[in-house]
C-alpha cells in the first residue's frame, strides 16, 4: 500500500498570504495525484488532478505541482473561504488501491 | 450538473449487512465513461476508498474490504449501490458516493473523484 504523508498537520496563514501544502508518497506516483478541499460538514471537493490540472470551476489561485514522490498545493492569495482541510490522494496503483493523506488543516492566523 | 445523494440506514448492529444506495441526478450513469464509487471517512483513520464500478458492471474493490463488498447498478433508477457484509464497529464512518473521472491509459483507471454526495453517517453498535 502506498502511504501518503502530508505536512504540516496544521498551517496558520493570514488572509491574502500564500499557503504551501506538501504531500509525499512512499513510492513514485508519476503525476497520478489529486488534491481535495473539505469544509466542516461537507464532502471533499476535487481541486486538482494529474498533479497540476485544476478541476472544473476551481479558481486560478489554486495550483498543484510535483511528480514522483513530492507534491505541492499552493494557494496564492488566501480568501476566507479557503480555510479548510486539504487532502491528497494517489491513484497510481494497478489494480487500484487508492490511498489518501491524513490531511492538512489550513487555519486563519 | 451531476449530483449524487446517498441513502441508507443510519444505525446497524454488528454482523448485519450494510446496504447503501446512491441516486444520480443531472446525468446518466451509463454515459461518459465514468466510474461510480464508494468511499468512507472514519473519525480517526480518515478517508478510505472502498471501490468503484462501471455502468456495465466491471468492479474494482479495495483489497482490504474484498470479500465483504458488493457493488451494483440499477440503470432504470439511475442508481448504484453498496453492500458491506458482517459489519463491525470498525465500519462506523461517513459513507460517500462519488463519480470517478476516467484516467489515461488502462481501462478502469481513474483520476480523481468529482463530484461527491453529501455523505451519510453509518453507526455500527449493539
Amino acid at each position: 500500500e502506498i502511504v501518503m504523508t502530508q505536512s504540516p498537520a496544521t498551517l496558520s496563514v493570514s488572509p491574502g498570504e500564500r499557503a504551501t501544502l506538501s504531500c509525499r508518497a512512499s513510492q513514485s506516483l508519476s503525476s497520478n495525484l489529486a488534491w481535495y478541499q473539505q469544509k466542516p460538514g461537507q464532502a471533499p471537493r476535487l481541486l486538482i488532478y494529474d498533479a497540476s490540472t485544476r478541476a472544473t470551476g476551481i479558481p486560478a489561485r489554486f495550483s498543484g505541482s510535483g511528480s514522483g514522490t513530492e507534491f505541492t498545493l499552493t494557494i496564492s492569495s488566501l480568501q476566507s473561504e479557503d480555510f479548510a482541510i486539504y487532502y491528497c490522494q494517489q491513484y497510481n496503483t494497478w489494480p487500484p488501491m487508492y490511498t489518501f493523506g491524513q490531511g492538512t488543516k489550513l487555519e486563519i492566523k | 450538473q451531476v449530483q449524487l445523494q446517498e441513502s441508507g440506514p443510519g444505525l446497524m448492529k454488528p454482523s448485519q449487512t450494510l446496504s447503501l444506495t446512491c441516486t444520480v441526478s443531472g446525468g446518466s450513469i451509463s454515459s461518459g465513461g465514468y466510474y461510480w464509487s464508494w468511499l468512507r471517512q472514519h473519525p480517526v483513520k480518515g478517508l478510505e476508498w472502498i471501490g468503484y464500478m462501471s455502468y456495465s458492471g466491471t468492479t474494482f474493490y479495495s483489497p482490504s474490504l474484498k470479500g465483504r463488498v458488493t457493488m451494483s447498478t440499477d440503470m432504470s433508477q439511475n442508481q448504484f449501490s453498496l453492500m458491506l457484509s458482517s459489519v463491525t464497529a470498525a465500519d462506523t464512518a461517513v459513507y460517500y458516493c462519488a463519480r470517478a473521472r476516467p484516467g489515461a491509459g488502462i481501462v478502469g483507471a481513474t483520476s480523481g473523484f468529482d463530484p461527491w454526495g453529501q455523505g451519510t453517517l453509518v453507526t455500527v453498535s449493539s
